[in-house]
């Protein structure tokens, strides 16, 4: 399984802002998830977009994926400060990679009310 | 429907101490997987099962062992606890299919070896 890098490491915004964060990989992938990850919690998924698919839209999240570049794109619309949290991406080239997703170390998005 | 259950939440061993973290998914997953968090450190894999009666090795496995007699149960064994296991794990579970392999994450437990 291929490891995902979060950048920033850190994102600092005010409320009704956009955020967005990217993820960058190495080897070709057969999909790409985002989760998310509330101080004290467990993750949560938010979108799987596929290696054939160009954008995703699921309520205020919008993930794009270049796969010529190697890289995602997680953007939040019009943040609340519920939104704040830890953001990882998970690629996966499919296959054996069932199951044992890797995880980088996040991007850290702080939403200031 | 639970999803994927952990216990115990919290646990402080002492050093050499042994210890079992279970975990229990309702979702009928063939795959289940445990995954340490250290600060800093994102996320790394410690174990994963493909079905009952199949394990392999993730990232970090070395102090832990694993055993998946059914589908619903995947314990993880400290055998000899020591200050650089403290951390958080996370179980998870996962199924194929057509939505991909989305994992879902159960709450944490959170361990300090002293």
């Amino acid at each position: 399984s291929q490891q995902g890098e979060e950048d920033p490491q850190a994102l600092s915004i005010q409320e009704g802002e956009n955020a967005t964060m990217n993820c960058s990989y190495k080897t070709s992938i057969n999909n790409l998830q985002w989760y998310r990850q509330n101080s004290g919690r467990g993750l949560v998924h938010l979108i799987l977009i596929r290696s054939n698919e160009r954008e995703k839209h699921s309520g205020r999240l919008r993930v794009t994926l270049d796969t010529s570049k190697k890289s995602s794109s997680l953007l939040i619309t019009a943040s609340r400060a519920a939104d704040t949290a830890s953001y990882f991406c998970a690629p996966s080239s499919g296959g054996t990679s069932y199951g044992k997703l890797t995880f980088g170390q996040g991007t850290i998005l702080t939403v200031h009310p | 429907n639970a999803g994927v259950t952990q216990t115990p939440k919290f646990q402080v061993l002492k050093t050499g101490q042994s210890m079992t973290l279970q975990c229990a998914q309702d979702m009928n997953h063939e795959y289940m997987s445990w995954y340490r968090q250290d600060p800093g450190m994102g996320l790394r894999l410690i174990h994963y099962s493909v079905g009952a009666g199949i394990t392999d090795q993730g990232e970090v496995p070395n102090g832990y062992n694993v055993s998946r007699s059914t589908t619903e149960d995947f314990p993880l064994r400290l055998l000899s606890a020591a200050p650089s296991q403290t951390s958080v794990y996370f179980c998870a579970s996962s199924a194929f299919g057509i939505s991909g392999n989305t994992i879902y994450f159960g709450e944490g437990s959170w361990l300090t070896v002293v």
